[in-house]
């Protein structure tokens, strides 16, 4: 089966400046997460989708932070404005059910000048 | 927040010799996993132990888990070369929200 893609791999972007992630989980797969990992750090969790409605986004910086997943397939995470500390690599997993262990992509590395 | 803490944050063995990694934890879980990360890549699922469970094997892998002392092992036997990775513990509670570790990130030396 294909594995989670994720694109862009790589950003480079000016503080205050916007950007959009997205995410295609593996197909059939209800569930879906994004996390942000800080160099050095474990994944922390950004929000988590269960076909196109919000699980859990306790930790979304919502002032900053959207995400949606249209039609509970493919994922788009924004950041608008950019933060110096939201440099990160932004992990993007799906799960058949939201219980079954997850399966990553490769993720987008996102610097922040 | 973190609810796992991997002990060692580093660790460094030949090829051929054992790593044994430790993750505790704070609160009650459901589930306690292991996930390898090779280096810019995402994370690989490795195990899946049950609260119930008190230890499992697959492979040159052996996860250990006391939930009276909050607390799992992991065990890689004969460690390779492509071993070289960071590993994370991740539990799963009442909440069902998987919170990771900090991580422990191995070298094994050719």
């Amino acid at each position: 089966e294909a594995g989670v893609a994720q694109s862009p791999r790589y950003k480079i972007i000016e503080k205050r400046q916007s950007v959009a992630f997205w995410c295609n989980p593996i197909s059939g797969h209800a569930t879906l997460y994004w996390y942000q990992q800080i160099l050095g750090q474990g994944p922390k969790l950004l929000i988590q989708f269960q076909n196109n409605g919000v699980v859990d986004d306790s930790q979304l910086p919502k002032d900053r932070f959207s995400a949606e997943r249209l039609k509970g397939v493919d994922s788009t995470l924004k950041i608008q404005p950019a933060k110096l500390e939201d440099s990160a690599v932004y992990l993007c997993a799906s799960s058949p059910d939201g219980e079954s262990p997850l399966h990553f992509g490769n993720g987008t590395r996102l610097t922040v000048t | 927040s973190q609810q796992g803490e991997e002990d060692p944050q580093a660790l460094s063995i030949q090829e051929g010799e054992n790593a044994t990694m430790n993750c505790s934890y704070k609160t009650s879980i459901n589930n306690l996993q292991w996930y390898r990360q090779n280096s810019g890549r995402g994370l690989v699922h490795l195990i899946l132990i049950r609260s119930n469970e008190r230890e499992k094997h697959s492979g040159r892998l052996r996860v250990t888990l006391d939930t009276s002392k909050k607390s799992s092992s992991l065990l890689i036997t004969a460690s390779r070369a492509a071993d070289t990775a960071s590993y994370f513990c991740a539990t799963t509670g009442n909440t069902g929200k998987l919170i990771f570790g900090q991580g422990t990130t191995l070298q094994v030396k050719p």
